[in-house]
Parts: structure tokens; C-alpha cells; sequence
């Protein structure tokens, strides 16, 4: 069984600064996959970013970066340039090793990211 | 760019009775869930879709839910006999690939 943790329910970031946002996670697989989604108040899911156990490089996508440690089973998400759309509820998520089939995402209980003027 | 939808948007109905939620996920992709998130609470997932057949499915998701993909476009969620604490926000998401997963804008269901 998967877990996922996210330890902060809230954060406050001045505008455009950078904020990391904690993830870990618990799985006996040896092959999973780590993803983190924003939810802002229209309710919508969108997906940011993902990063494959196995993938050598941390991933990035614009002002998005994963700080993958796999020792530590962290998955931190780091947001460069904080801009005043990113407050939203931050969502780190892991599927299983893949199979070739539809596997599910476990979700942790997230963390509402304010970004302060 | 493509993304998935899904209606209604909210759909209110009484304790007992059947809804279906309707989703059409992004062409070509073959992979198609569904989720749920009780307000202020995290996402739940409930089944999962491949290949014409269901992958996975969660203890939620019991004898009264089901899912259909009726033609080619469409991933339906049908709840027989709805109760109060089905009241949710249900996602649907899809994917083109097995590591990929692309969330609708979510039905508000509510239950009375």
C-alpha cells in the first residue's frame, strides 16, 4: 500500500519568492511514480508536474522543480517566482509501478499555498 | 489543447434515486478513471479503466456504482440508489499512457 504525507496545511509566500511545499511518501515498490496537481478555488484538478523513480534528473516544468530524494522518500515542490494565481490547495500524489494498466493515484491531504502582494 | 469534460457541472438529487455522471476524456487516450473528493477532505480515487475493462476499483466503489464507456467518446459513472454521503466532487481523468493522468473540472454532487 501506498501513503503519502504532507505535513503543512497552510503556507504564506511573499510574491515572488520561491516556497517549497513537503511531500513524503511510503511504498514497497521499486518502480513508482510521484505527481503533484494545484487545485485552486474553482475546484478543477490540474496536473503540474512528475517525476519517475527511476528518472535520474529532478523534473521541472517552468517555475515548477521536484526535489526528488529518493533515500528520504521526499518529493518536495519547489515554485520559483511565486506569482499571485499560484494560491491554491497543492496536492502530492504517487501511483504504483506501472503495469500497462490503469493504476490509481493515492493522494496526500495537500496544502493551501497564499500568496501574499 | 485538449482536455477532458465532464457533465453536469453540478447535479442535485434526491437520497435514492440514479445519476450518471458523463465525462468525454481527451481523444485517443486510453487509460480513464474516476475520483472523488468529499468537501475539504483529499481525493479518493474509486475505479480505473482499460482496455474495456475495469483495472482497479477501491472499497468505495460497491455494487452501486458502475462505469460504462458506451461508445467511443464517452466514460459514464452511474450511482443506482444515491445516498447522503455520496455527496462529492467526482473527477474523472485520462491518460495517453499508463504514468499520466489529466483531471476533468469535477461534477458537484449533492445528495439530499
Amino acid at each position: 500500500a501506498q501513503k503519502i504525507t504532507q505535513t503543512q496545511p497552510g503556507m504564506f509566500v511573499q510574491e515572488k519568492e520561491a516556497v517549497t511545499l513537503d511531500c513524503t511518501y511510503d511504498t514497497s515498490d521499486q518502480s513508482y511514480g510521484l505527481f503533484w496537481y494545484k487545485q485552486p478555488s474553482s475546484g478543477e484538478m490540474i496536473f503540474l508536474i512528475y517525476q519517475g523513480s527511476y528518472d535520474e534528473q529532478n523534473a521541472t516544468e517552468g517555475r515548477y522543480s521536484l526535489n526528488f530524494q529518493k533515500a528520504r522518500k521526499s518529493a518536495n515542490l519547489v515554485i520559483s517566482a511565486s506569482q499571485l494565481g499560484d494560491s491554491a490547495m497543492y496536492f502530492c500524489a504517487m501511483r504504483a509501478r506501472p503495469t500497462g494498466s490503469a493504476r490509481q493515484l493515492t493522494f496526500g491531504s495537500g496544502t493551501q499555498l497564499t500568496v501574499l502582494p | 489543447e485538449p482536455e477532458v469534460t465532464q457533465t453536469p457541472s453540478h447535479q442535485v438529487t434526491q437520497m435514492g434515486q440514479e445519476v450518471i455522471l458523463r465525462c468525454v476524456p481527451i481523444s485517443n487516450h486510453l487509460y480513464f478513471y474516476w475520483y472523488r473528493q468529499i468537501l475539504g477532505q483529499k481525493v479518493e480515487f474509486l475505479v480505473s479503466f482499460y482496455n474495456n475493462e475495469i483495472s482497479e476499483k477501491s472499497e468505495i466503489f460497491d455494487d452501486q456504482f458502475s462505469v460504462e464507456r458506451p461508445d467511443g467518446s464517452n466514460f459514464t459513472l452511474k450511482i443506482r440508489s444515491t445516498k447522503l454521503e455520496d455527496s462529492a466532487m467526482y473527477f474523472c481523468a485520462s491518460g495517453g499512457t499508463d504514468y499520466e493522468q489529466y483531471f476533468g473540472p469535477g461534477t458537484r454532487l449533492t445528495v439530499t
